[in-house]
């Protein structure tokens, strides 16, 4: 079945210093979705990407989906104590009916 | 704007006992999914309800494991004889319209705690 990878799992960084997440799939996806959770908390919808060689930016997070739409990463430029959380990649197969699958998320950590 | 509403919040059991699990999605959400998180873990899929209809379970355990969304009334998530395994944070989340390009709103979770 589909499968949603997500590198790496765990990031420690001093506060400042840039974060990247990379998330790939076993098969093309028609769309692929990212959250955050924070400690403690839920997850929490941050951007959704559908065409191919995507990019979209949130101040400081740039999103990008692949030319094959197989993967993509999340970058965080200057990190700040506010983005600790768990960041997850969700990626949608079957044409947009698809059932969403979750990565298994990495965990970013900075410290100040 | 209430969002999505789980409760409890946390939730003992023995083992054996039943675990029900309550979720009201976002006011105007017709379409309902529930995920189950391990510790350091993703998000995995349970199942994907419509009001009064199961649309996806494919990620139910065969047993043990129903979930419903009545006409009236928030969707259970209902785990009979429950095992120290099934202990976990249980989220559900809604959207509008179902697996489309809909973003999920997911709730606070259930953390389930089996002894």
């Amino acid at each position: 079945g589909q499968q949603v990878m997500q590198i790496p799992q765990y990031q420690h960084v001093q506060e400042g210093e840039d974060f990247t997440t990379y998330c790939n799939s076993s098969t093309t996806l028609s769309n692929i979705q990212w959250y955050k959770q924070r400690p403690g908390g839920h997850p929490v919808f941050l951007i959704q990407l559908v065409k191919s060689g995507e990019v979209k930016k949130q101040k400081r997070l740039t999103f990008q989906f692949g030319e094959a739409k197989k993967n993509s990463s999340l970058h965080i430029t200057a990190t700040q104590t506010t983005d600790v959380g768990t960041y997850f990649c969700a990626g949608r197969a079957g044409g947009s009916q698809g059932n969403l699958i979750f990565g298994k998320g990495t965990k970013l950590s900075v410290k100040p | 704007n209430a969002g999505v509403m789980q409760n409890p919040r946390h939730l003992v059991r023995r083992r054996g006992q039943e675990a029900r699990l309550r979720c009201s999605p976002v006011k105007g959400h017709s379409h309902v999914y529930w995920y189950r998180q391990l510790p350091e873990e993703g998000l995995k899929f349970m199942v994907y309800l419509q009001k009064e209809n199961i649309i996806d379970e494919s990620g139910m355990p065969k047993e043990r494991f129903s979930a419903e969304f009545p006409k009236e009334g928030p969707s259970i998530l209902r785990i009979q004889q429950v095992v120290r395994g099934d202990s976990a944070a249980y989220f559900c989340a809604s959207s509008r319209q179902g697996w489309t390009n809909e973003k999920l709103f997911f709730g606070s979770g259930t953390q389930l705690s089996v002894l």
